[in-house]
């Protein structure tokens, strides 16, 4: 099944100490992309990228970091989570960047930072 | 940059009934989705629909590219359509832009 997995579901964790979300998708896709969904401020992209060793900015890319070392995987790692970082994280893939390429999201992490 | 508008941005339906929500986008483009997001977050794929229709079960939709728009039909409402209603496109960099969603709740 097509599918683009996320890992965990949630997590709850203290203010600094280090968290990896990961994200593997099994479609060949080159566009992989991380966006944050807050109440009153929509879904914000934080980083994507474009193939392998390809990576860039968002919109919100403070706190964040990823790597895209295999085709199938683009873990966010935040390195000291703070509370404003509390967020429903989404992954998406898409075949690439152009018109015709339709965008698959994986199940979404509920991280809260206290 | 692009703009994307929904309406209404909330709706309350009784089981049974008909809707119709609306995306208005303010650029020419041509990768237009509609997402579901349930009540668990999960953001679930609707339709890719860059133009024409497309008709899925009790959903349906239409886009009209040339005019900047894009309409989801839900009909027959069932308490499990509950949720919030995406549209969204992509811009040349790949980025999805969304409108900020319609909410919909339907009542037994």
């Amino acid at each position: 099944e097509a599918q683009v997995t996320q890992n965990p579901r949630y997590l709850i964790t203290v203010t600094g100490k280090k968290l990896t979300v990961t994200c593997s998708q099994n479609m060949n896709h080159e566009y992989m992309s991380w966006y944050r969904q807050d109440p009153g401020l929509g879904l914000r992209q934080i980083y994507y990228s474009m193939n392998v060793e390809v990576t860039d900015k968002g919109d919100v890319p403070e706190g964040y970091k990823v790597s895209r070392k295999e085709k199938r995987n683009f873990p966010l790692i935040l390195e000291s989570p703070s509370p404003n970082q509390t967020s429903l994280y989404f992954c998406a893939s898409a075949l690439g960047t152009g018109g015709g390429t339709e965008a698959f999201f994986g199940q979404g992490t509920r991280l809260t930072v206290v | 940059g692009i703009q994307v508008e929904q309406s209404p941005p909330d709706l309350i339906l009784q089981e049974g009934a008909n809707s119709t929500l609306r995306c208005n986008f303010s650029d020419s483009v041509n990768n237009l989705q509609w997402f579901h997001q349930n009540p668990w977050g999960q953001l679930i794929n609707l339709f890719y629909i860059p133009s024409g229709t497309k008709q899925n079960g009790r959903l349906s939709a239409t886009t009209v590219a040339t005019e900047r728009y894009s309409l989801l039909y839900i009909s027959s409402s069932q308490t499990t359509d509950s949720g919030v209603y995406f549209c969204a496109v992509r811009n040349q960099g790949g980025k999805l832009i969304f409108g900020q969603g319609t909410e919909l709740s339907v009542k037994p």
